[in-house]
C-alpha cells in the first residue's frame, strides 16, 4: 500500500460546528504533516508529527488541533473556524522526519469550505 | 529567515526543454527537492538533491550548487501532461517548506 487516504473528500461547516478531517496511510512511515493549501498557493505546513508526538506547529491557531493517535492515524480537529481557513488540507506522510532525503507522499486532500 | 524564490509562470512548447529556477535562504538545509501539482490534484514527489550536481530521472533532472543557494529543475521533450505547478522545497529539520511555485504552461 503505497497511499494516503483522507477523508471526508468534501466538507462545509458552519462556524459554530465540531468536525474533524482523517488521513491513513500503512507504509510504515514515522513523520506525519498537515498541509493548508489555498487556492493558486502553494502548501503551507501546519504540524508535524514525528514518531506519534507533536515535533513542529508553526503557529496555527489554536481552533486547529492535531491528533496523532497511532503511527498510521492524523487526525485535524476543527472548531470555531472562520470562512477564511476556507482551503484544501492536504495530509502527507514521510518515511521520517530527521535529516534526509524525506520524501512526502500526500493524501488527496479534504476540501473544506466554511459558511 | 527564510526566502525562496522562483519564477510564478514559465510557458515553453511542446517537445522543447525548459528550466525553471530556484533560490533559496534558509536555516538548517539539507537538501532541495521539487514537486509537481496538476490543477485539483496533489502535489507528487519528483526529485531530491541532497548533495550539488545534476540528479537525472527520467525526462527530469534536478540539479543544485549549495555554495550559489540555488538550484534548478529540468524538464525535457515537454509533452502536454507537464502541464502544472512546480515547487521547489527545501528539506531542512523536521520539516520541508514548499516555494510559491512556478506554473508551466505548454503550447502545442
Amino acid at each position: 500500500d503505497t497511499e494516503v487516504t483522507q477523508t471526508p473528500k468534501h466538507l462545509v461547516m458552519g462556524m459554530t460546528n465540531k468536525k474533524s478531517l482523517k488521513c491513513e496511510q500503512h507504509m510504515g512511515h514515522r513523520a506525519m504533516y498537515w498541509y493548508k493549501q489555498k487556492a493558486k498557493k502553494p502548501p503551507e505546513l501546519m504540524f508535524v508529527y514525528s514518531y506519534e508526538k507533536l515535533s513542529i506547529n508553526e503557529s496555527v491557531p489554536s481552533r486547529f488541533s492535531p491528533e496523532c493517535p497511532n503511527s498510521s492515524l492524523l487526525n485535524l480537529h476543527l472548531h470555531a473556524l472562520q470562512p477564511e481557513d476556507s482551503a484544501l488540507y492536504l495530509c502527507a506522510s514521510s518515511f521520517n522526519s530527521l535529516a534526509g532525503a524525506n520524501v512526502l507522499t500526500f493524501g488527496a486532500g479534504s476540501r473544506l469550505t466554511v459558511l | 529567515g527564510q526566502s525562496l524564490e522562483q519564477p510564478s509562470e514559465v510557458t515553453a512548447v511542446e517537445g522543447a526543454i525548459v528550466q525553471i529556477n530556484c533560490t533559496y535562504q534558509t536555516s538548517g538545509f539539507y537538501g532541495l527537492s521539487w514537486y509537481q501539482q496538476h490543477d485539483g490534484g496533489a502535489p507528487t514527489f519528483l526529485s531530491y538533491n541532497g548533495l550539488d550536481g545534476l540528479e537525472e530521472t527520467g525526462r527530469f533532472s534536478s540539479f543544485l550548487s549549495r555554495s550559489d543557494s540555488y538550484g534548478y529543475l529540468l524538464l525535457q521533450e515537454l509533452q502536454m501532461k507537464d502541464s502544472a505547478s512546480y515547487f521547489c522545497a527545501p528539506v531542512g529539520q523536521d520539516k520541508i517548506i514548499f516555494g510559491k511555485g512556478t506554473r508551466l504552461h505548454i503550447l502545442p
